[in-house]
């Protein structure tokens, strides 16, 4: 069975940092490229970054970009999320995301984790 | 970039069709994904590529795409179907993923 589990997000203020951690299982982890996804409260779904099955590749949303950075372990089957400048607006329900190829870019994702909750808040 | 345009909500009695549409320019030429949303749940992927489903989801689930618009389609709507649907693109001009902006079905 696919699990995704995420963890690490927490209570910010604006202008700090943050590392999510997702745990993958059930997979060969480095066989597929991850996704991180956000939802704000009562919003639809951001993409976040995209990272290729060996972390050579990484895209990133332009809302994000220069202040977050993706990683990933496959000897560990973790995928990581380095968040920094952190603002309000990123504000979110971050999800883990399994993509169904290796590159990350075409192909449809599908596992999701139950997300983990980001507040950015003086 | 790219945008997918969607309707914000949709409503259609049980056991009748619901249609979703995701407009988009010249979506045709793209690959389009759906996603599920049910209240405090993950997306769940119900269609790929248009008209593949992944298994476990039930075949009432369909997708065409052609011109400037993708569209889902739930044949003999069920209340567990109410839920927030998403579609999905890579927009390989900029490099990134492209949602639309959802749409509520409710099943009156």
């Amino acid at each position: 069975e696919v699990q995704l589990v995420e963890s690490g997000g927490a209570v910010v203020q604006p202008g700090g940092s943050l590392r999510l951690s997702c745990a993958a299982s059930g997979f060969t982890f480095d066989d597929y490229a991850m996704h991180w996804v956000r939802q704000a409260p009562g919003k639809g779904l951001e993409w976040v970054s995209l990272i290729n099955w060996d972390g050579v590749t990484t895209f990133y949303a332009d809302s994000v970009k220069g202040r977050f950075t993706i990683s990933r372990d496959n000897n560990k089957n973790s995928l990581y999320l380095q968040m920094d400048s952190l603002r309000v607006e990123d504000t979110a329900l971050y999800y883990c995301v399994k993509d169904m190829g290796t590159s990350g870019y075409g192909r449809a994702w599908d596992y999701w984790g139950q997300g983990d909750q980001v507040t950015v808040s003086s | 970039s790219y945008v997918l345009t969607q309707p914000p909500s949709v409503s259609v009695a049980p056991g009748k069709t619901a249609t979703i549409t995701c407009g988009g320019n010249n979506s045709g030429s793209k690959s389009v994904h759906w996603y599920q949303q049910k209240p405090g749940q993950a997306p769940v992927l119900v269609v790929y590529y248009e008209i593949d489903r992944p298994s476990g989801i039930p075949d009432r689930f369909s997708g065409s795409n052609s011109g400037n618009t993708a569209t889902l389609t739930i044949s003999r709507v069920e209340d567990g179907d109410e839920a927030d649907y998403y579609c999905q693109v890579w927009d390989s001009r900029y490099d990134l993923w492209v949602f639309g902006g959802g749409t509520k079905l409710t099943v009156l």
